[in-house]
C-alpha cells in the first residue's frame, strides 16, 4: 500500500535559518511521482514541485532544494535562509502511475513550519 | 480570472441539514477533486471526477454526494449521514485525469456545526 510519512509535526526557526521539511514514502510501484505542496494560514494549497521516480536529480529553485533518494525512499525539502513568508504547512504526497498517466494523490499529514523574525 | 473558485468561504450547518459545497473552474480542466482536511492531518480524497457525467468514490466518500453536470462545476453535498462533518475542504482539477499535471487548489470551504 501506498504511505506518505512526515514525521515532524511542527518545526520552528528563526529567520535566515536553513531547515529541512523530511519526507518518507512507501509504494510497491516502481514507477512514481512525488510532490510538495505549501498551504499558508490562508488555506489554499500551492504545487511547489513534482518529481518522477526516474528522476533522481536533486532540483534547486531559489531558496528551495529537493533531494530524492530512492535508496532510502525521501525526498526532503530545504528551504536556505528562511523567511517569515516561509511560514506555511508543507504537505509531500504520492501517486502512483497507471497506464501511462497519474493516479490519485496520497498525502502526508504535513510539517507546519514557522519562522520567527 | 482564471482558476478554482470555491463558495462559500465559511458553512455552517445545523443537525440533520443538507448542505452543498461549490466547486467552479474556468480553467478548461476535465479532472476535479474534492478533499476534506481535519487539524493536523493530510488530505483525504472524499471524490472524484475525470470526466462530465462520471465520477468515483474516494477514501471517504461515506456521508457525501457530489454530481458532474458541466465540465467547469462539481458541487458537494454533505448529507445528514456525515456525523462528523467539521473540517475544512479542499476542491482540486487537473487538465487531464490521464495526464502527468499536477493538481490545483482552490481555497477552501470551511464547515462548522452550529
Amino acid at each position: 500500500a501506498q504511505k506518505v510519512t512526515q514525521a515532524q509535526t511542527e518545526i520552528s526557526v528563526v529567520e535566515k535559518e536553513d531547515v529541512t521539511l523530511d519526507c518518507v514514502y512507501e509504494t510497491r510501484d516502481t514507477t512514481y511521482y512525488l510532490f510538495w505542496y505549501k498551504q499558508p494560514p490562508s488555506g489554499e494549497l500551492v504545487f511547489l514541485i513534482r518529481r518522477n521516480s526516474f528522476d533522481e536529480q536533486n532540483e534547486i529553485s531559489g531558496r528551495y532544494s529537493w533531494n530524492f533518494q530512492k535508496s532510502t525512499s525521501s525526498f526532503n525539502f530545504t528551504i536556505t535562509a528562511s523567511q517569515v513568508v516561509d511560514s506555511a504547512v508543507y504537505f509531500c504526497a504520492l501517486s502512483e502511475y497507471y497506464g501511462g498517466s497519474q493516479g490519485n494523490l496520497i498525502f502526508g499529514k504535513g510539517t507546519k513550519l514557522s519562522v520567527k523574525p | 480570472d482564471g482558476g478554482i473558485t470555491q463558495s462559500p468561504k465559511y458553512l455552517f450547518r445545523k443537525e440533520g441539514q443538507n448542505v452543498t459545497l461549490s466547486c467552479e473552474q474556468n480553467l478548461n480542466h476535465d479532472a476535479m477533486y474534492w478533499y476534506r482536511q481535519d487539524p493536523g492531518q493530510g488530505l483525504r480524497l472524499i471524490y472524484y471526477s475525470q470526466i462530465v457525467n462520471d465520477f468515483q468514490k474516494g477514501d471517504i466518500a461515506e456521508g457525501y454526494s457530489v454530481s458532474r453536470e458541466k465540465k467547469e462545476s462539481f458541487p458537494l453535498t454533505v448529507t445528514s449521514a456525515q456525523k462528523n462533518p467539521t473540517a475544512f475542504y479542499l476542491c482540486a482539477t487537473r487538465g487531464q485525469y490521464n495526464s502527468n499535471q499536477p493538481q490545483h487548489f482552490g481555497d477552501g470551504t470551511r464547515l462548522s456545526i452550529l
